[in-house]
């Protein structure tokens, strides 16, 4: 079964620091891929996504995310953190079954970002 | 462009009555949509996936008796809890996707349902 691991449940960074946030998947096929940020008693906003082509993407908000196939991650990036970053962060798989192209969804990561 | 949008954000209601939650497409038509549920802390989980004019289908482990679930244009789709209990109180969030767009799907920002 396809499933998505956030091995980070909470980070903590200071204002200004990097940020790398991971996500590995297992996946039989070519995946799609994506990152969404999620503020409390908020819904999804979509920072970025992989569908093919460059390994390399950017986003919104000055994130980025590198697809790496040979390690089934797709992490994502932020050189310089802000303090409105701090928020709940999930990556996503579609999965492709019977149904149709469904989303799985990792456990997410809570960033808290210190003054 | 692609904006979903969740009505209401906000419900109370008392055990054992039912909730109904609207979740609609503004600018795009949704052949799908799809309605998921988020405990604190908790990630998304898919509860069923509805195809316009047709019935949905049901994740394993939901109760399609109990989470009603109606896609009768292809802009709307409603949620129904019935006989709502203090632990379906939850986030109940919807996406919809437009098949010209395939796979992305677009959420909604979300319905608070607690249920006392």
């Amino acid at each position: 079964a396809q499933s998505v691991t956030q091995p980070d449940i909470h980070i903590t960074v200071s204002e200004g620091a990097s940020l790398e946030l991971r996500c590995n998947y297992s996946y039989g096929a070519t995946p799609y891929l994506f990152w969404y940020v999620q503020s409390p008693g908020q819904g999804l906003q979509l920072l970025l996504k992989y569908f093919s082509g460059d390994t390399l993407v950017q986003g919104i908000k000055g994130f980025e995310a590198e697809f790496k196939r040979s390690q089934s991650s797709f992490n994502l990036r932020k050189p310089s953190v802000h303090w409105s970053d701090a928020a709940e962060y999930f990556c996503a798989v579609v999965r492709r079954d019977n149904y149709g192209q469904n989303f799985v969804f990792g456990p997410g990561t809570r960033l808290s970002v210190l003054p | 462009g692609a904006v979903v949008s969740q009505h209401p954000s906000r419900v109370i209601c008392k055990s054992g009555t039912s909730v109904k939650i609207e979740c609609r497409s503004l600018d795009f038509q949704a052949t799908t949509m799809f309605w998921y549920r988020q405990f604190p802390k908790q990630s998304l989980m898919l509860m069923a996936t509805s195809n316009e004019g047709s019935k949905a289908t049901y994740e394993q482990g939901v109760e399609k008796d109990k989470f009603l679930i109606n896609h009768a244009s292809l802009t709307l789709s409603t949620l129904t809890v019935t006989s709502a209990h203090p632990e379906d109180s939850s986030f109940y969030i919807c996406s919809a996707r437009d098949s010209s767009r395939e796979p992305e799907q677009y959420f909604g920002p979300g319905t608070r349902l607690t249920v006392t």
